[in-house]
């Protein structure tokens, strides 16, 4: 089955400091999601992004298709931000999403 | 977007007994719900594909006889484990895509599930 990487797997940033966490997939998809798993295991939607850029704030991500890889972005990084960001594609319509391992993001004041 | 619900969002258990989760769509329709399970400290990964009106699809070495699953309706998909033992203890999340909302998929809040 597909592949998902994300790096880095930890990192610890400065308030205020900006950051790229990269996702990488081993074949084509139909469908990429980045997502933020809150202190309480909610999974947070940031971005349905499966080709191009898009922007939300002090987030943006862009997917990059035809090489296979997905960066998303954080500036300005705030405590709130802490937490783990997964990304997670879909092969074809309509079947689960296969999540990477995530970033484990902690931001210290 | 749209809302998925699940309940309980925490539940303690003896072992030997058996234990219902429910996913709930709240504004959309889903055909298609996911049950995924998640270990302290690990990634989300799927146990299984709910079908409305037919048999769920087990991922390998998941047990269908264990973690029963009911798509009963458009809006609630059930995931039941059944004579649950201490090492079924997990944070079970549910999710559902939205037909309105192109690709795009959902998670509940998850189910904290503890067997002592």
């Amino acid at each position: 089955g597909i592949q998902v990487e994300q790096s880095p797997p930890d990192l610890i940033l400065q308030e205020g400091a900006n950051s790229t966490l990269r996702c990488n997939f081993s074949d084509s998809v139909n469908n990429l999601q980045w997502f933020h798993q809150n202190p309480w295991g909610q999974l947070i939607n940031l971005f349905y992004i499966p080709s191009g850029t898009k922007q939300n704030g002090r987030l943006s991500a862009t997917t990059v298709a035809t090489e296979r890889y997905s960066l998303l972005y954080i500036s300005s990084s705030q405590t709130t931000d802490s937490g783990v960001y997964f990304c997670a594609v879909e092969v074809s319509g309509n079947t689960p999403l296969v999540f990477g391992k995530g970033t484990r993001l902690s931001v210290i004041a | 977007g749209a809302v998925v619900s699940q309940h309980p969002s925490w539940v303690i258990c003896k072992s030997g007994t058996s234990v219902k989760i429910e996913c709930r769509s709240l504004d959309f329709q889903a055909t298609t719900m996911f049950w995924y399970r998640q270990f302290p400290k690990q990634s989300l990964m799927l146990m299984a594909t709910s079908n409305e009106g037919s048999k769920a699809t087990y991922e390998q070495g998941v047990e269908k006889d264990k973690f029963l699953i009911n798509h009963a309706s458009l809006t609630l998909s059930t995931l039941t484990v059944t004579s649950a033992h201490p090492e079924d203890s997990s944070f079970y999340i549910c999710s559902a895509r939205d037909p309105g909302g192109g690709n795009e998929q959902y998670f509940g809040p998850g189910t904290r599930l503890t067997v002592t």
